[in-house]
């Protein structure tokens, strides 16, 4: 059966400072890999999709990149976080029309 | 962009009673998909409907998609602790959207024992 993990479950970090966070999924091939963020007020938002290895699109303009190393792996990145990216920031793959969430990692700027 | 609108907001019910919420969208909807959310946990998948007119049941939760494919109802039959969290409608656009879906604000279901 398919798996997704992120980690880490909860990070906090000042302004200015970087971030990685990491997405693998298991049990499946060639899955589309999302990033969302589910912030007070705003809702849950598609950040980045991706098809492929080295396939990424960006939904909004924003301080995060995404990259896509191996086919199951996917990280979201900024070089110096900003207040408003803390966040609970969601992994979601999809083969067919199914789509399903991991554990998410809440991430609090401070 | 897609919007969707969930009502209602928050509903506070008494354990073995029926509830409906319901999810409307301002475009016709390609995909209309259904989560669970437990505070600060990931979501997890209900249901997804594609076709106008198509229902689809698990359990004691029935959801289905209405023919112009513009609003989805989620019915909870006999209510039970276990069921409360905040569920989440999400739309597939499709074409170059596919995948890439849109979420209601949630409705938050509180069921009291």
């Amino acid at each position: 059966s398919q798996t997704i993990h992120q980690w880490p479950a909860t990070l906090v970090q000042p302004v200015g400072s970087p971030l990685s966070l990491e997405c693998t999924v298991e049990g499946t091939s060639n899955p589309n890999l999302y990033w969302y963020r589910q912030a007070a007020g705003r809702g849950l938002q598609l950040l980045f999709y991706s098809v492929g290895i080295g396939q990424i699109s960006s939904e909004v303009p924003q301080n995060l990149s995404a990259s896509r190393p191996q086919d199951r792996q996917f990280i979201l990145s900024s070089k110096k976080l900003l207040l408003s990216d803390s966040g609970f920031y969601l992994c979601a793959w999809s083969v067919t029309y199914e789509q399903y969430f991991g554990p998410g990692t809440r991430l609090t700027v401070t | 962009s897609q919007e969707l609108e969930q009502s209602p907001q928050s509903l506070i019910v008494q354990e073995g009673k029926n509830l409906t919420i319901n999810c409307t969208s301002s475009k016709t909807l390609y995909g209309l998909y259904w989560y669970k959310q437990k505070y600060g946990e990931g979501l997890i998948f209900l249901m997804m409907l594609q076709k106008g007119g198509e229902e689809k049941s698990h359990e004691k939760i029935t959801a289905k998609l209405d023919e112009k494919k513009q609003q989805s109802s989620l019915h909870i039959t006999a209510s039970q602790p276990s069921h409360a969290g905040i569920y989440l409608c999400g739309a597939d656009a499709g074409g170059t959207s596919y995948g890439k879906l849109t979420f209601g604000q949630g409705t938050i279901l509180t069921v009291h024992p």
